[in-house]
């Protein structure tokens, strides 16, 4: 089946730094991959659309200079927390729709646990 | 705007009861209506799904119908095991919103032996 890997898995950064969470689509093409936030206890909040060979669709709410994302391939896309702070701590989720359907399926990755202290 | 609405949890069983998890929508148009799983440390896993009315979702031993009269999507499994244990989200895709999906606030379940 449809595989999305997500990496790294886990991660801690010190206060101010950047760090990059790369999403791939292992044996099928996305053109479209989806970025997630999951607070604790809350449920996943979509941050971003991610759209091979252009920009990245936001939410509102969502600050695209802190989240930046780049999808510069039909099978990667990668999430950039800039300049972290503790309150960015939290679950990253992406995920990729096989199949142009709108009822179809979404697959995820595992996730990323990003702490910042 | 479309939204769903879950039970809260946690929701703690014994091994071999029943399960249910109620869930709700609401939505304009005709949307599909998808269970998902998330086991501790892993990211969500598609369980079943629905994309019509009446329509019922099946998958190891999970089961929930698509009743557009109560917009609900109620999951139901007639015999938890401990390894069922995890959150459960309930979610919908509307009509005409491509890839988008809105997700209720999941459901721990915690399965005792």
């Amino acid at each position: 089946g449809a595989v999305v890997s997500q990496h790294p898995s886990r991660v801690i950064c010190k206060s101010g730094t950047s760090v990059k969470i790369e999403c791939r689509s292992l044996d099928f093409q996305a053109t479209t991959m989806f970025w997630y936030r999951q607070f604790p206890k809350k449920s996943l909040m979509l941050m971003a659309t991610s759209n091979e060979g252009s920009k990245a669709t936001y939410e509102q709410g969502v600050e695209k200079d802190k989240f930046l994302i780049n999808h510069a391939s039909l099978t990667l896309s990668t999430l950039t927390v800039t300049s972290a702070h503790p309150e960015d701590s939290s679950f990253y989720i992406c995920s990729a729709r096989v199949g142009g359907a709108y009822n179809s399926p979404l697959h995820f990755g595992n996730g990323t646990r990003l702490t910042v202290t | 705007g479309n939204s769903v609405t879950q039970m809260e949890g946690p929701v703690t069983l014994s091994e071999e009861a029943f399960l249910t998890i109620n869930c709700t929508y609401t939505a304009t148009g005709y949307p599909s209506l998808f269970w998902y799983v998330q086991y501790p440390g892993e990211g969500l896993q598609l369980l079943l799904k629905a994309t019509k009315a009446d329509d019922k979702g099946s998958n190891k031993g999970f089961e929930a119908t698509y009743r557009k009269e109560t917009t609900s999507f109620h999951l139901e499994k007639g015999s938890v095991q401990v390894s069922d244990s995890a959150v459960y989200f309930c979610a919908l895709s509307p009509n005409n919103a491509g890839n988008m999906l809105t997700f209720g606030g999941g459901t721990r379940l915690m399965v005792k032996p």
